[in-house]
């Protein structure tokens, strides 16, 4: 199984600061279509996860332009560059590329 | 707009099944890939089962093959999870999800399935 390993685990950010959160998968999730099928999930308290970014680096519709998602191998880095108190959540990134699909540890991003 | 209405979690006993539905409205449902992915309360999201869009091919994860069978119904527009032999491991908050791992993506509400006697 691909695994997927996230830093930090805990994120404590002030409203207006910017913030950051790592992936790394165990091998590479580079399709032969040319895609990397790596996401970004939020899942706010309460609710189920919604997708934030996909393929890596593409951001979905109706996700505000402070996230954006950036790859570098096997390497994979979420930012928010001015986090909002609707950030609040636990995020997870995502693998697809093969079966099982393997989701990291999430990170709590608290205010 | 898109909606997943998901149904059939409860409570039930080590050894029993449960069947796990999730009807779709708002877009073309056999145009798309389904996934069933649980969490335990508190917990991380954890991936269990994958149907293609005709219902030919299915995935499994290790803990679940054998005990529980994920299937489609393109002229009701649901996705089913039938669960047997159901453990005490098996219980968490189900969600199903369209298209994981792309720009389709998106999930049910979850329900509760909880395995105790």
């Amino acid at each position: 199984d691909i695994v997927m390993t996230q830093s930090p685990l805990s994120l404590p950010v002030t409203p207006g600061e910017p913030a950051s959160i790592s992936c790394r998968s165990s091998q590479s999730l580079l399709h032969r279509n040319g895609n990397v099928f790596f996401d970004w999930y939020l899942q706010r308290p309460g609710q189920s996860p919604q997708l934030l970014i996909y393929w890596g680096s593409n951001r979905a519709p109706g996700v505000p332009d402070r996230f954006s998602g950036s790859e570098s191998g096997t390497e994979f880095t979420l930012k928010i560059s001015r986090v909002e108190a609707e950030d609040v959540g636990v995020y997870y990134c995502m693998q697809g590329l093969q079966t099982p699909y393997t989701f990291g540890q999430g990170t709590k991003l608290e205010i | 707009e898109v909606q997943l209405v998901q149904s059939g979690g409860g409570l039930v006993q080590p050894g029993g099944s449960l069947r796990l539905s999730c009807e779709a409205s708002g877009f073309s449902f056999s145009s798309y890939w389904f996934h069933w992915v649980r969490q335990v309360p508190g917990q991380g999201l954890v991936w269990v089962s994958r149907i293609d869009n005709y219902g030919s091919t299915t995935n499994y994860a290790d803990s679940v093959e054998g005990r529980f069978t994920i299937s489609r119904d393109n002229a009701r527009n649901t996705l089913y999870l039938q669960m047997n032999n159901l453990r005490a491991e098996d219980s968490a908050v189900y969600y199903c999800g369209r298209d994981l791992a792309g720009v389709g993506s998106y999930w049910g509400p979850g329900t509760l399935v909880t395995v105790s006697s």
